[in-house]
């Protein structure tokens, strides 16, 4: 399976400032994710970014707070922008691969970024 | 997506089995169920899957129902590295939106 390599794994940030978190995958792939973790809660699909388009977002989610860049196949960027407390969260990107199953694709995860907003 | 339902906590024993239940009532007819588990200050990680079919893989089994409306995650001897949240999540595997819907899982402890 794809190796994700998740860049900060945490930081403590300023209200009002924006943080990027990269994500690198050790191989080429298609779909891309990011998931929020609030504190002792699920996983929330952010957007989804394939390469070459524009991200597609969830629900709730704009891009002028989380703006993603998709400049190749094995990177991906999420920026949390005019960060307030709230935005206090475990960051995951996530990205498909096959192998799984025969016609299955399953999912791996980074180990997340986590972000403390004072 | 197919919603899923799963009780918030479960506790095991070292070295016992561990029987870990999903309900999934409104299930279609292409949905893959998946399980994933996330350690403490982890990433979700890929346990297993399955669509009609019993399943078993070096991690766990999971064993599905004949109408598909619930399944079970089977850890044939759990250890302390096994506690963890357990998500059970459908995935269709003809749509085109390859997203994964969390819920909120089962939180396994397991005690020595």
């Amino acid at each position: 399976s794809a190796v994700i390599s998740q860049k900060p794994s945490r930081d403590i940030c300023q209200r009002g400032t924006s943080l990027t978190i990269q994500c690198q995958v050790d191989s080429q792939v298609t779909m891309m994710f990011w998931y929020r973790q609030q504190p002792g809660q699920s996983l929330t699909l952010i957007a989804t970014a394939n390469q070459g388009s524009e991200a597609t977002y969830e629900s709730g989610f704009v891009i002028d707070k989380f703006p993603i860049s998709r400049p190749n196949l094995t990177f991906s960027t999420l920026t949390v922008s005019n960060m307030s407390p709230e935005d206090s969260s475990i960051y995951l990107c996530s990205v498909e691969t096959p192998g799984v199953g025969a016609g299955v694709y399953g999912y791996t995860f980074g180990s997340g970024t986590r972000l403390t907003v004072v | 997506d197919a919603k899923t339902t799963q009780p918030n906590s479960m506790e095991s024993n070292e070295e016992e089995p561990v029987h870990l239940p999903c309900n999934h009532s409104t299930i279609s007819g292409t949905d893959y169920i998946h399980w994933y588990r996330q350690l403490p200050s982890q990433g979700p990680e890929y346990v297993i899957h399955g669509l009609t079919s019993n399943v078993n893989n070096r991690m766990a089994s999971l064993a599905i129902a004949e109408d598909r409306k619930s399944s079970t995650l089977i850890l044939h001897r759990a250890t302390l590295r096994d506690a963890a949240v357990y998500y059970c999540i459908l995935r269709d595997r003809g749509g085109s939106n390859y997203k994964l819907t969390f819920g909120k899982g089962t939180l396994l402890t397991v005690n020595p």
